[in-house]
């Protein structure tokens, strides 16, 4: 599977977007780029996926450069609720395709 | 759509036993679940993936006679901790490959005390 890089925490203010970058340089052709949030003692929480066009839901936009080899995922308007550990991983879309967890990115999301 | 029920949530029990943990998809049928674990302050690690009807198959370094993964059906799969010991103290989360609109489905983990 291909790794990825995150960075190990990042700050935002209330109300601000947060943009939380991940590089994924060896990511195959048939790869997904997933999101994923953990709040503190729960299961982790779907946020967005996409394989090369950029997505928005809900929730947040996951925006894939050409190369596919980094994305960001973007929150419009964090809260506090926000803060949680966020995972970048990419997986291949076959029904067998596992999700293998990096360290993610510790976002605190500040008054 | 896409929920998943795991039990218990929290359990504690002596060394020496076995303690069963419960995943079900509420709302959805899946082939594919897996099953993590995750140690304080750290990531998830995958122990294993598990088909229905078949034998699950475990990553490197996890015990298959320890971990016993039952996956009998298209919405239940249970996952024994035998023998448990309090190094085997952790919480242990389930996941459904739920398909293209939402990927995978996480359980809300189960927080294992082994005393």
């Amino acid at each position: 599977d291909a790794k990825t890089t995150q960075p190990t925490s990042m700050d935002c203010a209330e109300g601000r977007a947060a943009n939380l970058p991940c590089n994924h340089s060896t990511i195959s052709g048939n790869e997904y780029v997933y999101w994923y949030r953990q709040i503190h003692s729960q299961g982790p929480q779907y946020i967005i996926h996409g394989l090369k066009n950029n997505e928005t839901n809900e929730m947040a936009s996951l925006i894939i450069t050409e190369d596919r080899k980094s994305s960001t995922l973007i929150l419009p308007h964090a809260t506090l609720r926000d803060t949680a550990v966020y995972y970048c991983i990419v997986s291949p879309s076959s029904n067998t395709g596992k999700l293998i967890f990096g360290q993610g990115t510790t976002l605190q999301v500040k008054p | 759509g896409a929920v998943v029920s795991q039990h218990p949530s929290r359990v504690i029990c002596k060394s020496g036993t076995s303690v069963k943990i419960e995943c079900r998809s509420l709302d959805f049928q899946a082939t594919t679940m897996f099953w993590y674990r995750q140690f304080p302050k750290k990531s998830l690690m995958l122990m294993a993936t598990s088909n229905e009807g078949s034998k699950a198959t475990y990553e490197q370094g996890v015990e298959k006679d320890k971990f016993l993964i039952n996956h009998a059906s298209l919405t239940l799969s249970t996952l024994t901790v035998t023998s448990a010991h309090p190094e085997d103290s952790s919480f242990y989360i389930c996941s459904w490959r739920t398909g293209a609109n939402y990927g995978y489905t996480f359980g809300s983990g189960t927080r294992l005390t082994v005393v």
